[in-house]
C-alpha cells in the first residue's frame, strides 16, 4: 500500500503543452511538497503546502502551480512546457519536523 | 547557492569494508540532518538522521557523525554490502531562506559496493 503515490511515472510531451502530475498520500501528513531533480541530480524544493499556507520557492516560474483539492492530494500543473522543464519531479509529504516520505518520481521529458 | 554540499559524486568500496560518505553545509540555522538512500527509478527513502544537539547517531550498520563547528557530517556504513549500492543524499532541515522550514538536499553521492 503505497504511502506517497504520484502519476504518471513517465510523461513525454511537446513544448508548449500544458500537463499535470498527480500526487496522493495516505499517511495523514499535514504538509506536502514538490521537488525537482534536474540533470545535475540536484533535488530542489519547488513548493511546500499545508491546508493553511502555500510556500513557493521564488526561483520557480509561475508556469508551475500546485493545486490541492484536499489534504491528501497535491497536484502539479505546468503550463506552456519548455525544454528546460525536463526533469524528474518528486512529490513528498511530512508531519512537522523530519518525517519526509517521497513518491517514486515522475520523469518528464519535453520534446 | 548550495547550502548542502556533497563533494564526492561517487564512491567505490569493497564489500565488507567501511563506506564513508561526507557532507558539508553552510547554513548554521539548520538544526536537523538526514540521510536518504535512492535506488534508480525510485524516490529517496529515509535512512538515518541526527539532531544538531548530538554528535553521533547509530542504527545497525549505519552511523552518522555531526561536527557542528566544522559544519560537516558523515555517514558510515560498516560493513558495506552490495545492496547498499545506491545514491545517498545528505539533507538538512531548517529555514533555508526560501520562506519555509524545509529540507535542503545535497547533490548526492553514488555508492558502489563491489562484491
Amino acid at each position: 500500500d503505497t504511502a506517497v503515490s504520484q502519476t504518471p511515472k513517465y510523461l513525454v510531451t511537446q513544448m508548449g503543452n500544458d500537463k499535470s502530475i498527480k500526487c496522493e498520500q495516505n499517511l495523514g501528513h499535514d504538509t506536502m511538497y514538490w521537488y525537482k531533480q534536474d540533470s545535475k541530480k540536484f533535488l530542489k524544493i519547488m513548493f511546500s503546502y499545508n491546508n493553511k499556507e502555500l510556500i513557493i520557492n521564488e526561483t520557480v516560474p509561475n508556469r508551475f502551480s500546485p493545486k490541492s483539492p484536499d489534504k491528501a492530494h497535491l497536484n502539479l500543473h505546468i503550463n506552456s512546457l519548455e525544454l528546460g522543464d525536463s526533469a524528474v519531479y518528486f512529490c513528498a509529504s511530512s508531519q512537522p519536523y523530519y518525517g519526509y516520505t517521497f513518491g517514486s518520481g515522475t520523469r518528464l521529458t519535453v520534446v | 547557492d548550495q547550502q548542502v554540499k556533497q563533494n564526492s559524486p561517487s564512491l567505490s568500496v569493497q564489500e565488507g569494508r567501511i563506506s564513508i560518505l561526507n557532507c558539508d553545509y553552510t547554513n548554521s540555522m539548520f538544526d536537523y540532518f538526514l540521510w536518504y538512500k535512492k535506488y534508480p527509478a525510485e524516490g529517496p527513502t529515509f535512512l538515518i538522521s541526527i539532531s544538531s544537539i548530538k554528535d553521533k547517531n547509530e542504527d545497525g550498520r549505519f552511523t552518522v557523525f555531526l561536527n557542528k563547528s566544522a559544519k560537516h557530517l558523515s555517514l558510515h556504513i560498516v560493513p558495506s554490502q552490495p545492496g547498499d549500492s545506491a545514491v545517498y543524499f545528505c539533507a538538512a532541515l531548517g529555514n533555508s531562506g526560501a520562506g519555509s522550514y524545509q529540507l535542503t538536499f545535497g547533490k548526492g553521492t553514488k555508492l558502489s559496493v563491489i562484491p
